[in-house]
C-alpha cells in the first residue's frame, strides 16, 4: 500500500504493557521512527531504528522491526498514565522522488485507565 | 522543542482573510516543513523546503503559499482562508547531515477559520 498504517486506539492498563504497531510501504527505508504526541503538543522524537537492525531496546521502550513484512511495533512496559498520547509511526524514503523525507502514520491513541 | 518556534499559537481569523504563521528555528537545519493535522487524519505535508532556495510541494498545498526568508525562517499564508483550513498547523526542521532525517517538531498554531 501506498500509506503508513496504524490501528487509531489502544487503551491499556496503567502497569500493563502496551504494544503499538505499524505497516509501512517501503522496503528501503532507511529509518523509521516512533513519534509522542501529548495533549496540546507538538510531535516529540521517541525513538527511532536503523532498517539493518531487529530490534532497539531504550529502557520502557522496545522496538522490533520486522523488514521481510514491513512491520513496526513498540513496545511500552509498564504503561502510565504520562504515557497517554497519540504515538505516530514514520518511514524515511522517497517514494520515486529524488529526495528522501518522513511519511507519517495516522497515529495511534493510547489511553492508559488507572 | 523550544528550538523551533511557532506564531501566533492561536488565532482564529474570518472566511477570505489573508493571514500568515511564522516558524524560527535556532538549529541550523536546511531543511524546514509545514504540515497539518487534523484529528484521524495524522500529518499531511503541505510545503517543505530543503534550502533556502528550495521550496516542494507536499500533498495538500492549494490554497497556501510559503516564504522562506532565510534558513531560520519559513512562514506559511493562507491567501484566502476557508472553514476547511481550521485546522493544527506544524512547523519541523531535520537536518540531513545527521543521516537520520529526524525532524523537529515546534508546539503548533491552532487556527480556527469561521
Amino acid at each position: 500500500g501506498e500509506d503508513v498504517e496504524q490501528s487509531l486506539f489502544l487503551s491499556v492498563r496503567e502497569g500493563d504493557s502496551s504494544v503499538i504497531n505499524c505497516t509501512y510501504t517501503d522496503s528501503s527505508s532507511t529509518y523509521l521512527y516512533w513519534y509522542k504526541q501529548e495533549p496540546g503538543a507538538g510531535l516529540q522524537l521517541l525513538t527511532y531504528i536503523f532498517s539493518n537492525m531487529d530490534m532497539k531496546q531504550d529502557q520502557r521502550l522496545t522496538v522490533l522491526l520486522n523488514k521481510k513484512d514491513k512491520h513496526l511495533s513498540l513496545r511500552i512496559a509498564d504503561t502510565q498514565t504520562g504515557d497517554s498520547a497519540i504515538y505516530f509511526c514514520a518511514e524515511n524514503t522517497f517514494r520515486g522522488s529524488t529526495l528522501g523525507r518522513l511519511y507519517f502514520g495516522r497515529g495511534t491513541q493510547l489511553t492508559v485507565w488507572p | 522543542d523550544a528550538d523551533v518556534t511557532q506564531t501566533p499559537r492561536n488565532r482564529i481569523t474570518k472566511t477570505g482573510k489573508r493571514i500568515m504563521l511564522e516558524c524560527s528555528q535556532t538549529k541550523g537545519h536546511d531543511r524546514m516543513y509545514w504540515y497539518r493535522q487534523d484529528p484521524g487524519l495524522g500529518l499531511r505535508l503541505i510545503y517543505y523546503s530543503f534550502d533556502v532556495k528550495d521550496i516542494n510541494k507536499g500533498e495538500i498545498s492549494d490554497g497556501y503559499s510559503v516564504s522562506r526568508q532565510a534558513q531560520a525562517k519559513f512562514s506559511l499564508s493562507l491567501e484566502s482562508a476557508i472553514p476547511n483550513q481550521t485546522a493544527l498547523y506544524f512547523c519541523a526542521t531535520s537536518d540531513p547531515g545527521t543521516g537520520t532525517e529526524t525532524q523537529y517538531f515546534g508546539p503548533g498554531t491552532r487556527l480556527l477559520v469561521l
